[in-house]
């Protein structure tokens, strides 16, 4: 079982739809990540979470909406999208803000 | 403006060879720094953190120049598994988990 799993893997949606990604960590990490990968651009950071409260907010727009109920899960709420959101989103977690990076396997997606 | 800067590559080695990759950043408060390794179509993994004295883990070395905002990684002895890309990542300023990644650069060991 991988230490950090995102659902669902690939999600195609409308413009007008509203859709959640989902990221789950087994390792009893503390903090909690939401990154972009887009081709031929580095990894933009978008959300930050430590014991569930938000410590970084990159000037990510309103349309994505981060959500962590708890230590262990993470939600990135979608809504609204433009074509340019299509990417690769990977959530990752930590043991603290300052530690490795534990990577899911990220969640494709595809915004017609 | 946060900026880590990496050689993209992509760097075409035959087995054996030695390679160097170079990274720079632009805040010079950062104080935490690590290579990350990315498999095509995988999630980044930690190959190394970066440490002042520099450090070295079997075939890789890292190294950082503070007063140059460099850090570079070398690659001894490469084998065809260590293609992959090759991320610098930035612990940026001061900041609580604010990790900044390079756009990476690409390696392929050819046999």
């Amino acid at each position: 079982e991988t230490g950090v799993t995102q659902t669902p893997r690939h999600l195609v949606m409308g413009m007008t739809n509203k859709k959640s990604l989902k990221c789950e960590q087994h390792l009893g990490h503390n903090a909690m990540y939401w990154y972009k990968q887009s081709a031929k651009k580095p990894l933009e950071l978008m959300f930050v979470y430590s014991l569930e409260e938000r410590v970084e907010n990159n000037s990510v727009p309103s349309r994505f909406s981060p959500e962590c109920p708890n230590s262990s899960h993470l939600f990135l709420h979608l809504h609204t999208l433009q074509p340019e959101d299509s990417a690769l989103y990977l959530c990752a977690s930590s043991q603290d803000l300052f530690g490795e990076l534990f990577f899911g396997e990220g969640s494709r997606l595809t915004v017609l | 403006r946060k900026e880590v800067e990496q050689d993209p590559g992509p760097f075409n080695v035959p087995e054996g060879a030695t390679v160097a990759f170079n990274c720079t950043y632009s805040n010079s408060a950062s104080q935490s720094f690590f290579w990350y390794r990315q498999d095509c179509r995988k999630e980044p993994k930690l190959l190394m953190s970066v440490y002042s004295s520099g450090n070295e883990d079997g075939r890789f070395t890292a190294q950082l120049n503070r007063a140059s905002q460099y850090i570079s990684l070398l690659i001894r002895d490469s084998k065809l598994s260590d293609s992959a890309t090759y991320l610098c990542v930035v612990l940026w300023g001061g900041s609580q988990g604010n990790l900044i990644f390079g756009k990476g650069t690409k390696l392929s060991v050819k046999p």
